[in-house]
């Protein structure tokens, strides 16, 4: 079965610097990847994701995310920070195998939080 | 504009009572879930349905019931059964088949039992 392990549950980033946000995968076979956000009380919104070729993905918001099959990874970055970038995370993976085909599993989600 | 539909966006409920949330999409979607979510668990598939009159526990269904009758709507009912339904609710929409499994949400509806 699929899974995926978001490292840290909060993350705070000064406005400006780097975002890094971390996720990592299980899989039997190629996975596809996402990346959604969710900002307070509202549904999630898709930002990036990766199914075949190309293992630099650009998503909405100036993010991108790297599938990196060696280190099962799918880790989401953005190089400068901006106020509006605080929200909730979720990497996910699909379900490839017959009995979890189509369906998403999520990660438990890690909180941005940005200073001034 | 094409999207999904959730209502209400708050409802509180004395326990015992059973309550029904309700999801539409206008997407032309043949799947559609529903997800719980609660702090620091991400979201959890609760049920799902691939086509009309047919759907599939997911992996935390005890408590609650669903029906799909038509495409477009997927309401969830929250039964006395379910021991904890203090939760924020997602229903979400995908097309079916070989796409991308990409989901589409609802901007949810956050139930509180008093």
């Amino acid at each position: 079965a699929q899974s995926v392990t978001q490292l840290g549950s909060h993350v705070s980033v000064s406005e400006g610097a780097l975002v890094l946000l971390r996720c990592n995968y299980s899989s039997s076979v190629p996975p596809y990847l996402f990346w959604y956000v969710q900002y307070p009380n509202q549904g999630l919104q898709l930002l990036l994701k990766y199914t075949t070729g190309a293992t630099l993905v650009k998503g909405i918001n100036g993010f991108e995310a790297e599938f990196k099959k060696s280190e099962t990874s799918f880790h989401l970055t953005k190089p400068s920070a901006h106020m509006s970038d605080a929200a909730e995370y979720f990497c996910a993976v699909r379900g490839m195998t017959t009995d979890s085909w189509g369906k998403l599993q999520f990660g438990a989600g890690t909180q941005v939080v940005v200073t001034p | 504009d094409g999207g999904i539909t959730q209502s209400p966006k708050y409802l509180f409920r004395k326990e015992g009572q059973n309550v029904t949330l309700s999801c539409e999409q206008n997407l032309n979607h043949d799947a559609m879930y529903w997800y719980r979510q609660d702090p620091g668990q991400g979201l959890r598939l609760i049920y799902y349905s691939q086509i009309v009159n047919d759907f599939q526990k997911g992996d935390i269904a005890e408590g609650y019931s669903v029906s799909r009758e038509k495409k477009e709507s997927f309401p969830l009912t929250v039964t006395s059964a379910q021991k904890n339904p203090t939760a924020f609710y997602l229903c979400a929409s995908s097309m079916k088949g070989l796409g991308t499994g990409e989901l589409f949400f609802g901007e949810g509806s956050r139930l509180t039992v008093l």
